[in-house]
């Protein structure tokens, strides 16, 4: 079982506010990842980072930006929250090889 | 570009079996996953396939076929905690993961 957390798990929070979602896995993992998942919808990737100090977009173009400055962590952040930002946030991680992705619990955002 | 297939929906009935297809057209091949994801839940990991054929883990199969582009989740014995979404995800050759659209699967009693 994987460990990976995110918080928080619900998020309910007004237009132009400040946002950070926190990531954090203790499995001594290269690679994380951000995927964003509408209900029933298909998960996109909006970030990755294979490495402290290495940081990529993913295939969704994404107003938000990531921050890897130590192994265990990947925050999310959107400096100014809108409505269209409503959704869920997935973080994952993955060892050296690449290969087998392990989820986080999720961050719902609900942006009023 | 990516192109992973899997029908949307599928509904079978408790104690059956149930195959769930998946067919991609991808830049570059690694590998194949398939992640079981419940309502309102993260995606868990169910299987890897980096070889043609099959490999089994209990009441779960995945098979593959790199020829054809082809891959299937078995699901034997079902029962009704199997009801979620079933995700095909490709490991490209730009080492990420690209996932389908997921196919919902309903057991009824």
């Amino acid at each position: 079982e994987a460990d990976i957390y995110q918080t928080p798990r619900y998020l309910v929070i007004g237009t132009g506010k400040k946002i950070t979602l926190e990531c954090s896995q203790t499995m001594g993992h290269d690679k994380m990842y951000w995927y964003q998942q509408d209900p029933g919808m298909e998960l996109h990737l909006i970030h990755y980072s294979y490495g402290v100090n290495s940081t990529e977009k993913g295939d969704l173009s994404s107003e938000s930006t990531v921050s890897r400055i130590r192994t265990e962590h990947f925050p999310l952040t959107l400096e100014s929250a809108r409505p269209s930002h409503t959704s869920q946030y997935l973080c994952a991680s993955s060892g050296a090889g690449g290969e087998t992705q392990y989820f986080g619990p999720g961050t719902r955002l609900l942006v009023l | 570009g990516q192109n992973i297939d899997q029908p949307t929906e599928m509904t079978a009935t408790e104690g059956a079996i149930v195959q769930i297809n998946c067919t991609y057209q991808t830049s570059g091949f690694n590998g194949l996953f398939w992640y079981q994801q419940h309502a309102g839940e993260a995606p868990t990991f169910l299987s890897y396939n980096v070889l043609d054929g099959l490999e089994e883990k209990g009441r779960f199969s995945s098979f593959l076929s790199r020829s054809k582009g082809y891959s299937y989740l078995l699901l034997k014995e079902l029962q009704m905690k199997d009801s979620a979404s079933y995700l095909c995800a490709v490991w490209n050759a730009g080492n990420m993961l690209t996932f389908g659209g997921g196919t919902r699967l309903m057991v009824k009693p």
